[in-house]
């Protein structure tokens, strides 16, 4: 069965500066997407970048990047110059071809002014 | 583009009660998820549909919960004798065709709470 981990369930940064939400999983498969969605304090859940697993290149969205190591199974998401609007929950998440998705539980990042 | 909707935004009731969600995806979507989330967790996938076809569902969806969706757009979901266990946050996604990881757009959620 696949899991996905998030080890950081809470942080707080300063605003405009960069940082890294680390999330690891575990699969068999060879062939599958991994995400990571934000969900602001009470507004509905949005994606934030897409990464597939056969692309070696890192997926990026503006100030958003990812490191993706396939052999060691970590996907980790960087904010960078990060903004008040960034405060959120945010999820990494797994799906394979049938493209259920399955959710870590969350890292609370808080974006300080 | 209005995005995906769902009703109520919220619900309160009496444990046996039954409940009613219900979501309205994106039109041209015709893949639609439900999840659930309960505080401080991620969503927990709970059934799929492929236009009106059920494809899946979860074991977390005990025999208490049904979900339809009869003409391929939108779906409901209804929690027959509600325990307070049901209370949660319910999430509907829609997306296009399947099998390459499209992106998942979710609705603002049903958020009950089984008193």
């Amino acid at each position: 069965a696949q899991t996905v981990t998030q080890s950081q369930p809470e942080m707080s940064v300063q605003e405009a500066e960069t940082v890294t939400l680390s999330c690891t999983y575990d699969t068999s498969e060879s062939n599958y997407y991994l995400f990571w969605y934000k969900q602001p304090p009470s507004r509905q859940m949005i994606l934030v970048i897409r990464q597939e697993a056969y692309k070696q290149q890192n997926a990026t969205e503006n100030r958003f990047s990812v490191n993706f190591q396939k052999a060691a199974k970590s996907f980790s998401l960087k904010i960078s110059d990060s903004q008040l609007g960034d405060t959120a929950m945010y999820f990494c998440a797994f799906s394979n071809r049938d493209d259920k998705i399955i959710f870590g539980k969350g890292t609370r990042l808080h974006i300080l002014p | 583009d209005t995005g995906v909707s769902q009703d109520p935004r919220h619900k309160i009731t009496k444990r046996g009660q039954n409940v009613t969600f219900r979501c309205d995806p994106i039109s041209e979507h015709n893949r639609l998820y439900w999840y659930r989330q309960t505080l401080g967790q991620g969503p927990e996938f709970l059934t799929y549909f492929q236009n009106e076809a059920q494809l899946e569902k979860s074991r977390l969806l005990s025999d208490r919960f049904s979900a339809e969706r009869p003409k391929g757009s939108f779906s409901t979901l209804e929690i027959q004798r509600t325990e307070q266990g049901d209370s949660a946050m319910y999430l509907c996604a829609s997306s296009l065709p399947a099998g390459k990881g499209e992106t998942q757009y979710f609705g603002p959620g049903t958020r009950l709470l089984v008193l």
